[in-house]
C-alpha cells in the first residue's frame, strides 16, 4: 500500500545534527513533491521544506533556512532533511508528505508518515 | 508570509449538530486551500483540497466553501469520531502556511 515511512529522530544536544529519512512505498515516488512538516509539543502544525519531484525546486521555512537542507533519492525512493545547528525550538515531530497532484499544491497533501521525533536538549 | 487565521480555537457541540469552523488568509488565495484533520498522537488526514474538494473516502458530513481570504469546514451532522483538531493550509505561495488549529469536541 502507498506508505511513508520516517525515521532518524533522536535526541541530540543543541548545535548538534540529525539526519531525518522518509522511505517512501507503493507508489512513484520520482513522479510526486515532497514537503516535511513539523509539530511542537502541544503546538500546531510547522510547514519545514519543500522539493519537487526532480530537485528543481526547493522551499524552506525562514525558521529553518540555512540550517536545515531538504534533499531526495529517488532511485531509492527516500526523502531526506539534514539538520544543522539544531535549537531547542526544532524539537518536534518529523513528518513527511506527498502532494497529492503535483505540480497543482491547491490539491492538498494525501499522504503522510507518520512521524518521527527530534528533541534538542543538554 | 501569508498568515492563516483559524476562528474559532476550540469548539464544543452534541452529536448531530453542525459545526462550523472558518479560516481567514492574511491576503488572497483564490482556492488554494486544503483542510487537515488530526487526532492525537496521530498524522493529519487531508479532508478538503483547493477549498472545496471532497478527499476520497472523507464522509460527505465534511464540506468546505469559500475563495480569496474567508473559507469554511463544515460538519453537517457532528460524530463522535470527528473529535479532533482541524487545520487550514494556504497552497498559493511559499512559504506554505497553516491555521493555528480548531480543537472540535463532544459536549
Amino acid at each position: 500500500q502507498v506508505q511513508l515511512v520516517e525515521s532518524g529522530g533522536n535526541l541530540v544536544k543543541p548545535g548538534g545534527s540529525l539526519r531525518l529519512s522518509c522511505a517512501a512505498s507503493g507508489f512513484t515516488f520520482s513522479d510526486y513533491y515532497m514537503s516535511w512538516i513539523r509539530q511542537a509539543p502541544g503546538k500546531g502544525l510547522e510547514w519545514v521544506s519543500y522539493i519537487s519531484s526532480s530537485n528543481f525546486t526547493i522551499h524552506y521555512a525562514d525558521s529553518v533556512k540555512g540550517r536545515f537542507t531538504i534533499s531526495r533519492d529517488n532511485a531509492k525512493n527516500s526523502l531526506y532533511l539534514q539538520m544543522n545547528s539544531l535549537r531547542a525550538e526544532d524539537t518536534a515531530v518529523y513528518y513527511c508528505a506527498r502532494d497529492q497532484f503535483p505540480p497543482n499544491p491547491e490539491y492538498g497533501m494525501d499522504v503522510w508518515g507518520q512521524g518521527t521525533t527530534v528533541t534538542v536538549s543538554s | 508570509d501569508i498568515q492563516m487565521t483559524q476562528s474559532p480555537s476550540s469548539v464544543s457541540a452534541s452529536v448531530g449538530d453542525r459545526v462550523t469552523i472558518t479560516c481567514r488568509a492574511s491576503q488572497g488565495i483564490s482556492s488554494w486551500l486544503a483542510w487537515y484533520q488530526q487526532k492525537p498522537g496521530k498524522a493529519p488526514k487531508l479532508l478538503i483540497y483547493a477549498a472545496s474538494g471532497l478527499q476520497s473516502g472523507v464522509p460527505s458530513r465534511f464540506s468546505g466553501s469559500g475563495s480569496g481570504t474567508d473559507f469554511t469546514l463544515t460538519i453537517s451532522s457532528l460524530q463522535p469520531e470527528d473529535c479532533a483538531t482541524y487545520y487550514c493550509q494556504q497552497a498559493h505561495s511559499f512559504p506554505l502556511t497553516f491555521g493555528g488549529g480548531t480543537k472540535v469536541e463532544i459536549k
